[in-house]
């Protein structure tokens, strides 16, 4: 069965520390993986995507993941957080023939300390 | 130009009732895909639809249901309600299959509750 795991309910980190968000997938075809965010009363953004090819990906607003097959991950980074990053983010997977379901992560809530 | 726009934003229902929520695309968009939000399951796919067929469809019972017009714009129906079907029912609308274009575009949501 598809399924998204993302371990961390809730992360704090220090305005200018790094940040790592950790997502695991269970998915039988090849996956197509996604980040997104999403700030309180808003819908989700995309921060990045990851089809194929190189397995470090870079998206909006600094952020980067890498997709590892033998470990079925695709961790979330950044060098060094923002205050205006606090917000939800959520990782997906889904494969060419499912069109555009998805399944999603629980979601991991960000909260940024100055 | 404009997002992906749902009607309404909040609505309060009360159990056996019926509800529609409405969702316009980005104009040239053809799928509208719709999620439930939950504090507990996440996002979880209700249905997708593409030129007003039924594309794909989730794990919930048939009280769920939806439609597509030939504007693409789309709604969803859940009728007799229960109260854990209170959520936020999220639309997102891509051009075709994401994996050929490259991103969902989510709109702010209809936040439901069911007393």
């Amino acid at each position: 069965a598809q399924s998204v795991t993302q371990p961390d309910i809730h992360i704090t980190v220090s305005e200018g520390a790094s940040l790592e968000l950790r997502c695991n997938y269970s998915y039988g075809a090849t996956p197509y993986l996604f980040w997104y965010v999403q700030s309180p009363g808003q819908g989700l953004q995309l921060l990045l995507k990851y089809f194929s090819g190189d397995t470090l990906v870079q998206g909006i607003k600094g952020f980067e993941a890498e997709f590892k097959r033998s470990q079925s991950s695709f961790n979330l980074r950044k060098p060094s957080v923002h205050w205006s990053d606090a917000a939800e983010y959520f990782c997906a997977v889904g494969a060419l023939y499912t069109g555009n379901q998805f399944y999603f992560g629980t979601g991991t809530s960000l909260t940024v300390i100055p | 130009k404009a997002g992906v726009t749902q009607t309404p934003r909040y609505l309060i229902k009360t159990r056996g009732q019926q509800v529609t929520l409405s969702c316009s695309p980005i104009s040239g968009h053809r799928s509208v895909s719709w999620y439930q939000q939950t504090p507990g399951q996440g996002l979880q796919f209700l249905f997708e639809y593409f030129s007003e067929t039924q594309r794909n469809k989730g794990n919930f019972p048939g009280r769920f249901s939806g439609r597509q017009f030939s504007n693409s714009r789309s709604e969803m129906n859940v009728s007799t309600l229960e109260l854990g079907d209170s959520a936020l029912y999220l639309c997102a609308s891509s051009q075709t299959s994401v994996p050929q274009t490259g991103e969902l575009f989510f709109g702010e949501g209809s936040r439901l509750t069911v007393l």
